[in-house]
């Protein structure tokens, strides 16, 4: 299993740009997120997707548009990049055994607008 | 609304020395709380839940509703501890977590 994926790795984009960060997982999760992580702010729900077909907005969504595109995959556009939007942005999925909360992360994408 | 609060940005502590990674929660409801863990250059990923009463890794970490808080502890901090860490709050019924922001650990030789 590979676990969350999430490509590119690293993005550098100039403001007004646009740009899709691809997520997939191959655990069967029902529910994925899409978080920002900024010094001194910690982890930031941008969207998140509790089933497939459905997505809900988090605590940053301003700025940015979710797709569920199957049960595997999340992805999160960027329709016109701005400096604030530098950031690493990290893709979970949860595990939906139970009561259990665990969220699996993927590797993040570091973004850099100038 | 609820929130995470870790107010130690950096923690820097001897080998052999013990830990205390502070949190606090503020929540109106029945909370359930995590830690989870980022090593350098790896993934971030759980490292307990309250509801399991688990020590993972020597780290063990009590909910204490009077003082709203969770703070992580270890007895002995080893130079593999040297990690991210993050408290989280899972509100009840929901799908989300909210996470604190983070307290860089140090353990130095």
């Amino acid at each position: 299993n590979a676990g969350v994926t999430q490509t590119p790795k690293f993005q550098v984009l100039k403001t007004g740009q646009s740009m899709t960060l691809q997520c997939a997982q191959d655990m069967n999760h029902n529910s994925m997120y899409w978080y920002r992580q900024d010094p001194g702010m910690g982890l930031r729900l941008i969207y998140y997707s509790a089933s497939e077909g459905t997505t809900d907005k988090g605590e940053v969504p301003n700025g940015y548009n979710v797709s569920r595109l199957n049960k595997r995959e999340f992805s999160l556009r960027l329709e016109s990049a701005a400096p604030s939007q530098t950031s690493v942005y990290f893709c979970a999925s949860r595990e939906d055994r139970g009561n259990t909360d665990t969220q699996y992360f993927g590797p993040g994408t570091r973004l850099t607008v100038l | 609304a609820q929130r995470v609060t870790q107010p130690e940005k950096l923690l820097s502590v001897f080998k052999g020395a013990p830990v205390e990674l502070k949190c606090n929660y503020s929540y109106s409801g029945s909370p359930e709380l995590f830690w989870y863990v980022q090593y350098s250059r790896q993934r971030l990923q759980l490292l307990l839940r309250h509801i399991s009463r688990e020590s993972i890794k020597g780290f063990t970490a009590d909910l204490n509703k009077g003082e709203t808080s969770f703070h992580l502890k270890k007895p002995f901090a080893q130079e593999e501890d040297s990690a991210m860490y993050y408290c989280a709050l899972r509100t009840g019924g929901g799908n989300k977590l909210t996470f604190g922001t983070g307290t860089q650990l140090k353990v130095e030789l």
